[in-house]
């Protein structure tokens, strides 16, 4: 079956730093990788997409990286703030455009 | 109003009470999703409308119940619910026209707690 990995456990870093997220899949051929943002007791928003055929993409402050030999994504953010602490879901989107998620990784950015 | 607006924020219901969960879309979008978030799990697809018309029920059960009267409104009626059902119940709607990719824009999502 899908399978979505993100790591359960909470990142901590320092402000400034460069923090990095990681999704693993398993058993999926996805046309896009999501990525969004969710605070406590919000709703989820869209952050930014990368294609199956492209390696990188940049907004600001965030990258993402997509190698689908690895079938791995990693998402950065540069020069973190403590208001970049919130949880960051990956989702994968195949044909039929329904996003499945993973469960999300904590980031806490420490002033 | 711009944007997914759910409605209510929070509710708190008996077993054998009945209830509903109302969204609305001011982004002329035409696909609606219900989507519910437990503690600790992923988010889990319930319903897609299409265009008003149904084209995913991910095996909800039937105390779970949709309504998409039209492309701007998505309903969730709750009936019988177990204490297993109190989650964050999130709407999203989507746009299917021009360059679609599934991003997804979400309400602020009800916040349900069943006794």
């Amino acid at each position: 079956s899908q399978k979505i990995e993100q790591n359960s456990e909470a990142l901590n870093i320092q402000e400034g730093k460069t923090a990095t997220l990681t999704c693993n899949y398993t058993n999926y051929s996805p046309a896009y990788l999501q990525w969004y943002r969710q605070d406590p007791g919000r709703g989820p928003v869209f952050l930014l997409l990368i294609r199956e055929n492209e390696k990188e993409k940049r907004k600001e402050r965030l990258k993402v990286t997509f190698d689908t030999t690895l079938k791995q994504s990693l998402f950065h953010i540069t020069a973190s703030q403590p208001a970049d602490s919130a949880t960051y879901l990956c989702a994968l989107v195949g044909g039929s455009y329904i996003p499945t998620f993973g469960r999300g990784t904590s980031l806490i950015v420490h002033p | 109003e711009t944007g997914v607006t759910q409605t209510p924020r929070h509710l708190v219901m008996g077993m054998t009470n009945k209830k509903s969960l109302k969204c609305e879309q001011h982004l002329g979008h035409n696909a609606m999703y219900w989507y519910k978030q437990s503690a600790k799990k992923p988010l889990e697809l319930m319903f897609v409308y299409n265009f008003k018309e149904q084209t995913e029920n991910n095996s909800v059960p039937s105390r779970f119940s949709p309504e998409c009267p039209n492309s701007s409104h998505l309903f969730l009626h709750l009936h019988t619910l177990q204490p297993e059902d109190s989650a964050l119940y999130l709407c999203a709607s989507r746009s299917t026209s021009g360059r679609d990719t599934g991003e997804l824009f979400f309400g602020e999502g009800s916040r349900l707690t069943v006794l």
